[in-house]
């Protein structure tokens, strides 16, 4: 149990749908991110949020829209997606981050998205 | 764009120790040198991570050269399960911007 949990864990969908993600992190961490990673390329980075506050957008398409409620919440919002798009997509959290603090994310088992 | 370099594939037999290296020629004065494990269709697990010198825990060791450019992973007596992809971590992003790159990915062998 990594103490992150995503769901859905599959999901299909259509070009034209809108649907979203969740994920929840029970430990007590104020950092939380969103991960893209298709297949044969490397994790990639879309969001980061800090207590609450959206602290990182690495350019974004803007049919991913991200929510953070709050601490231990986090929602990836999709629409109008494309068939590139398909991919797995994770959450992770960490403590907050400073500088010379030391650094490691908890991730959850991820969202397979397909895109049709 | 990842600013670290590693080997794509490894290939190892049973109860070898495995050592996989990564460069990260840009690593920032404060940042930490962090390795992760990923499983197929899992998220990646925090394995190990250092500044300088050496670190072990019950997993791996870590070894950092003093100029702190490199560092080598070394997995002692790997076993199956230890079938994965290996990340280097480059933080010179930003501390939370962080860029796993492509990754080592370590086989196996009976």
């Amino acid at each position: 149990e990594t103490g992150v949990t995503q769901t859905p864990r599959h999901l299909v969908m259509g070009m034209t749908n809108k649907k979203s993600l969740k994920c929840e992190q029970h430990l007590g961490h104020n950092a939380m991110y969103w991960y893209k990673q298709s297949a044969k390329k490397p994790l990639e980075l879309m969001f980061v949020y800090n207590f609450k506050e959206q602290t990182e957008n690495n350019s974004v398409p803007s049919r991913f829209s991200p929510e953070c409620p709050n601490s231990s919440h986090l929602f990836l919002h999709l629409h109008t997606l494309q068939p590139e798009d398909s991919a797995l997509y994770l959450c992770a959290s960490s403590q907050e981050r400073f500088a010379g603090a030391t650094y490691e994310q908890y991730f959850g088992p991820g969202t397979r998205l397909t895109v049709t | 764009l990842a600013k670290t370099t590693q080997p794509i594939s490894m290939d190892s037999y049973e109860g070898q120790e495995v050592n996989i290296t990564c460069s990260h020629n840009n690593i920032a004065t404060n940042d930490y040198i962090t390795w992760y494990q990923q499983f197929p269709s899992q998220g990646p697990r925090f394995i190990i991570q250092g500044y300088k010198t050496k670190v072990t825990n019950e997993v791996a060791s870590l070894f950092i050269p003093a100029d702190r450019k490199s560092s080598t992973l070394s997995l002692p007596r790997v076993s199956l399960s230890d079938t994965a992809v290996y990340y280097c971590l480059d933080h010179s992003g930003g501390y939370q911007k962080v860029t796993f790159g492509t990754g080592t990915k370590l086989q196996v062998i009976p």
